[in-house]
């Protein structure tokens, strides 16, 4: 079936690392991603990864994808208030043309 | 490139009543897709459009109903509201892998 799950909340001090962890059950996931949502705002494209990588940096966002336990990771270097909002994983499967979106992760950086 | 444009922001109906919500894909795009995003939740695939048919659907009713325009784009209809349907509407446009998501419509129904 489809699911994707996220931890609910996770609170760091600035300029800490933040971790962002995701879960989904299709192995034939073929792009996962991530988005932001700043309250009463849509949704922001941050990173998106390939299925068949492993791992990709872009600037202060690092993604890891373990596809043996079907994990998806979100690292945030350097996390500053600017960077409080709900942080979403979602995947596509090839063949098909829908985002599966998890319930999302509230993160609250403290200054 | 103004992005993924939606309209309006906010809107008030009545149960029962009916809503059409519009979107302007951004530039180049020519895929349109909506959700819907309960409060506290993550968005809920509705269906996508793309050469003006419907190429897919999730899992809503036949009250939710859409349209896509040859300029690409798109307008989602809901007949009959129902307080359930109190949600923010998202349209997202793409051309191949990536989507881009709109500011939103904030619907409410009383």
């Amino acid at each position: 079936g489809e699911d994707v799950e996220q931890s609910l909340f996770l609170s760091v001090r600035e300029g800490d690392s933040s971790v962002i962890n995701c879960t989904y059950t299709d192995s034939s996931s073929t792009y996962l991603y991530w988005y932001k949502q700043e309250p009463g705002a849509g949704l922001q494209l941050l990173t998106y990864i390939f299925s068949n990588m492993d791992m990709k940096q872009d600037q202060r966002l690092t993604v890891l994808l373990n596809k043996k336990d079907k994990h998806l990771s979100l690292r945030i270097a350097d996390t500053q208030t600017g960077d409080s909002a709900i942080y979403f994983c979602a995947e596509s499967m090839e063949g098909t043309y829908k985002y599966i979106f998890g319930t999302g992760t509230r993160l609250k950086v403290l200054a | 490139d103004a992005g993924v444009t939606q309209s309006p922001t906010h809107l008030i109906k009545t149960r029962g009543q009916q809503v059409t919500l519009r979107c302007s894909p951004k530039s180049g795009h020519d895929t349109v897709s909506w959700y819907q995003q309960a409060l506290g939740q993550g968005p809920q695939f509705i269906f996508q459009y793309y050469e003006e048919e419907e190429r897919q659907r999730g899992n809503f009713p036949d009250r939710f109903s859409g349209h896509q325009y040859p300029n690409y784009s798109s307008e989602l209809n809901v007949n009959a509201l129902l307080l359930g349907d109190s949600a923010l509407y998202l349209c997202a446009s793409s051309r191949t892998d990536r989507a881009f998501f709109g500011q939103g419509t904030r619907l409410t129904v009383v």
